[in-house]
């Protein structure tokens, strides 16, 4: 069964304590994997899509690197500010042309001044 | 541009009442979907429609009707709630369904008593 798992579920850290979440997946050819940020009340952001094994994406104070197993999205001296849900899916397998994504159930990162 | 657009914010039915929650999208993507988000449950798709003029089920489309009625409208209808549809309902949409990143609204919040 096509499955996205992330670790884990909570994470405290203290401002400026870089840590790594992790994401992960059992889907026959992945054809992308993608990170999202979801705020208390809000929609999900898109952060990140990566497509195949070794790949890295930066942005600001993160990093997400991708294996054939596992997506790894690592934060660099937090700030409070970075405190939110970080959310991992991949595309389902067949989809080719619907998009359809699999969801993993979320990290709350919180992050402490 | 809005991006991606749900109306109502938030609703409260009856059980057996129905509903249309509405989505529209600015950045002339061709894919849409909906989406339900629960605790413990991670994100489900609900209906998707790869392009206008057809839609198709996802993972748990039971109780649940979809529109899409030009390229920018996708509306999910619930004919006859039941306190096992209170969930926070998102709509997305992405360019095509193939790779493309999928782009979310800010979700609707409904309870069902």
């Amino acid at each position: 069964e096509d499955q996205v798992t992330q670790s884990p579920e909570a994470l405290r850290l203290q401002e400026g304590e870089s840590s790594s979440l992790n994401c992960s997946y059992t889907v026959s050819g992945l054809r992308g994997l993608f990170w999202y940020r979801q705020d208390p009340g809000k929609g999900p952001e898109f952060l990140f899509t990566l497509y195949s094994a070794g790949e890295e994406k930066e942005k600001e104070r993160l990093k997400a690197t991708l294996t054939k197993k596992e997506s790894f999205l690592h934060i660099t001296a937090p700030k409070p500010e970075d405190s939110a849900t970080y959310l991992c899916a991949v595309q389902a397998p067949g989809s080719s042309n619907t998009g359809k994504l699999i969801f993993g159930q979320g990290t709350t990162l919180q992050v402490k001044p | 541009n809005a991006g991606v657009t749900q109306t109502p914010k938030f609703q409260v039915l009856k059980t057996g009442q129905s509903m249309t929650l509405q989505c529209a999208q600015d950045m002339n993507h061709n894919s849409m979907y909906w989406y339900r988000q629960d605790p413990g449950m991670g994100l489900r798709l609900i209906y998707y429609s790869a392009s206008e003029g057809t839609t198709d089920k996802g993972e748990v489309p039971n109780g649940y009707n979809v529109s899409r009625l030009n390229k920018r409208e996708f509306s999910l209808r619930l004919e006859s709630a039941a306190p096992s549809q209170t969930s926070v309902y998102f709509c997305a949409s992405s360019d095509w369904g193939g790779r493309e990143t999928q782009y979310f609204g800010p979700g609707t919040r409904l309870l069902v008593l």
